[in-house]
């Protein structure tokens, strides 16, 4: 179990479909962060949340939208994907409170499949 | 560009011994460095992190940082068959994104 909780587990989804992902922490951590990972590789970081406000967008094709509705929440919205978009989606928080050595912890996860 | 470079492995290791995984980091900046680690299917777990350099002991692990050679190894002793797992090492200048290798794949063998 992770203080950081996704959902759902896994999400099937076709092309055409609206769907969205979900992420809540209660730990009052104040950055909220959004990967991308594929089998075999290290996570890729898509969008970070700093204090509800989005620092940074790493060119994400528009299809992925996130959305902090305040410091726990954290979702996902996904319009129009395509099959290479099937991964695991990580959302982790960090507390950034300026202190050096502050980790992420990470949610368990989205496995997502498109078809 | 900022990057952290590990060995992919395998590294294969018997029961019982020291394992012994490294990471090695572009940016001087760097302040704080991370390991995770991941089994398959499943996200990645923090093991232990370290700022300072010198040795980190917690349990079986042991993060060792050094920042003139721009170094971070993860000592794991007595491992085990459950230690087998990729392990992820990550940097962070502060108030900047975590940076992560490319994750060293461990394989402890009975």
């Amino acid at each position: 179990d992770t203080e950081v909780t996704q959902t759902p587990k896994h999400l099937v989804m076709g092309m055409t479909n609206k769907k969205s992902l979900k992420c809540e922490q209660h730990m009052g951590h104040r950055a909220m962060y959004w990967y991308k990972q594929k089998a075999k590789k290290p996570p890729e970081l898509m969008f970070v949340y700093s204090y509800e406000k989005l620092s940074i967008n790493e060119s994400v094709p528009s299809r992925f939208s996130p959305e902090c509705p305040n410091s726990s929440l954290l979702n996902l919205h996904l319009h129009a994907l395509q099959p290479e978009d099937s991964a695991l989606y990580l959302c982790a928080s960090s507390q950034d409170g300026g202190q050096v050595g502050q980790p992420q912890h990470f949610g368990d996860g989205t496995r997502l499949s498109i078809l | 560009q900022k990057e952290v470079e590990q060995n992919s492995g395998p590294l294969s290791v018997p029961e019982g011994a020291i394992a012994s995984l490294n990471c090695t980091y572009s940016d001087r900046g760097s302040q704080s460095f991370f390991w995770y680690r991941q089994y398959s299917g499943k996200s990645p777990e923090l093991i232990m992190f370290i700022y300072s350099n010198g040795d980190k002991e917690d349990g079986r692990f042991t993060a060792q940082l050094n920042k003139a050679s721009q170094y971070v190894s993860l000592l794991i002793r007595d491992s085990q068959p459950s230690d087998s797992a990729t392990y992820l090492c990550a940097g962070r200048v502060y108030g900047q994104n975590f940076v992560f290798g490319p994750g060293t794949r461990l394989s402890v063998l009975p």
